[in-house]
């Protein structure tokens, strides 16, 4: 089964710490994509960050990155300088075969910022 | 980003009626569309995928009799649920994507609730 896991139902920051988000995966494909999505309390998903496996470097967009470990199936996203903004759930997610954009979601994790 | 509108955003509806959900891609040709359903706290579960003149394609476990598709445009995806029930009452949301490995673009949902 194609399963994305993610261990972590709540956290909690410092506004301006930092935090990570586990998520782990499932696949037998050997180039695929990962994906962060934020879902704020308006529950507009939002795409925070995108991960292709066979690019070994990890994507960074700005306050957010990835520690992607492609032999581990690991996927966590570390959030810098955290600001209240970012108080939200954060969904981890993959396609569900090859390159396609039907996405299997993590359970996801309730991030709560602290000011 | 490309910007999927989804109506309505909310809807109340009478036990055994219908009611209709519209998804469109403003600015670029969403030649698939996925449907999501999400219930409270948990995570987005892929209810069906519908591609432009094709019939769409229902996860298991999912009545296509009751949650029907139509893509009958490369702009315009619905998913009407007929003779709704209190227990369809959830948080639907779509996402279109115009091709293979390209970004898929959520609406902001419409969230049913069955009386």
């Amino acid at each position: 089964a194609q399963t994305v896991t993610q261990s972590q139902p709540e956290m909690s920051v410092q506004e301006a710490e930092t935090v990570t988000l586990s998520c782990t995966y499932d696949t037998s494909e050997s180039d695929y994509y990962l994906f962060w999505y934020k879902q704020p309390p308006s529950r507009q998903m939002i795409l925070v960050i995108r991960q292709e496996a066979y690019k070994q470097q990890n994507a960074t967009e700005n306050r957010f990155s990835v520690n992607f470990q492609k032999a581990a199936k690991s996927f966590s996203l570390k959030i810098s300088d955290s600001q209240l903004g970012d108080a939200a759930m954060y969904f981890c997610a993959r396609p569900s075969s090859g390159a396609t954009n039907k996405l299997i979601f993590g359970t996801g994790t309730l991030l709560a910022v602290q000011p | 980003g490309a910007v999927v509108s989804q109506h309505p955003s909310w809807v109340i509806c009478k036990s055994g009626t219908s009611v209709k959900i519209e998804c469109r891609s403003l600015d670029f040709q969403a030649t698939t569309m996925f449907w999501y359903r999400q219930f409270p706290k948990q995570s987005l579960m892929l209810m069906a995928t519908s591609n432009e003149g094709s019939k769409a394609t229902y996860e298991q476990g999912v009545e296509k009799d009751k949650f029907l598709i139509n893509h009958a445009s490369l702009t315009l995806s619905t998913l009407t649920v007929t003779s709704a029930h209190p227990e369809d009452s959830s948080f639907y949301i779509c996402s279109g994507v115009g091709g293979m490995n390209t970004e898929a673009f959520f609406g902001q949902g419409t969230r049913l609730t069955v009386v």
